[in-house]
């Protein structure tokens, strides 16, 4: 599968405890992208990278979100002393880039699904 | 202002129907615009992207206002297929979406 992958698909955790998510972008794709989705709502946008190069954080995003895209490929989201509020899915995206020109088209995962108890 | 606002829906059209969806950005500077569409419980995927000379892909035509900073979509002889959540997409730094509009098709 060449896609973009998401682990784990589901995560369960009780308020206060540490998760991380790992994406693994469509190989050839410089950008990557992090949004948070809730019920009935579209995507959120937390975060995005080209390359290894963090480029924007949403000021939505509290001090406990951090993500890494330490080589340029796969990518990791921490969330720090997890909230209730912070139960949604989780949705990598990547795509190509141009150095000049339109952004291309944005590839998903199927998302982690996070529930805080 | 948010950065992307779409019309809340819910759409509810019989089969057949016209269905046109609104979309309006805040920043000037935005250089792409796509639809995408998301059925429940799954990812976004893309639907179309948005020229600003208007383009049209089968029963789906996209159109882009940028002196307006509007985006339109417009659904002909809709399917039961359709039924799904339509997302606008934005782009300057990163991408943005909307809250998505909600399409149910009916027999």
């Amino acid at each position: 599968d060449t896609g973009v992958s998401q682990d784990p698909r589901h995560k369960i955790t009780k308020r206060g405890q540490n998760v991380t998510f790992r994406c693994d972008p469509i190989s050839e794709h410089n950008r990557l992208y992090w949004y948070r989705q809730t019920l009935g709502q579209g995507p959120e946008f937390l975060t995005y990278f080209q390359n290894e190069a963090q480029l924007e954080k949403s000021r939505l995003l509290s001090d406990r979100f951090s993500a890494e895209r330490p080589k340029g490929s796969f990518s990791t989201l921490e969330i720090q002393r997890t909230e209730q509020g912070d139960s949604a899915m989780y949705l990598c995206a990547s795509s190509s880039h141009p150095l000049t020109g339109r952004d291309t088209e944005a590839f998903f995962g199927q998302g982690t699904r996070l529930t805080v108890v | 202002r948010k950065e992307v606002e779409q019309d809340p829906g819910p759409f509810n059209v019989p089969e057949g129907a016209t269905v046109a969806f609104n979309c309006t950005y805040s920043n000037s500077a935005s250089q792409s615009f796509f639809w995408y569409r998301q059925d429940c419980r799954k990812e976004p995927k893309l639907l179309m992207s948005v020229y600003s000379s208007g383009n049209e892909d089968g029963r789906f035509t996209a159109q882009l206002n940028r002196a307006s900073q509007y985006i339109s979509l417009l659904i002909r002889d809709s399917k039961l297929s359709d039924s799904a959540t339509y997302l606008c997409v934005v782009t300057w730094v990163g991408m943005r979406f909307g809250a998505g509009t909600r399409l149910t098709v009916k027999p």
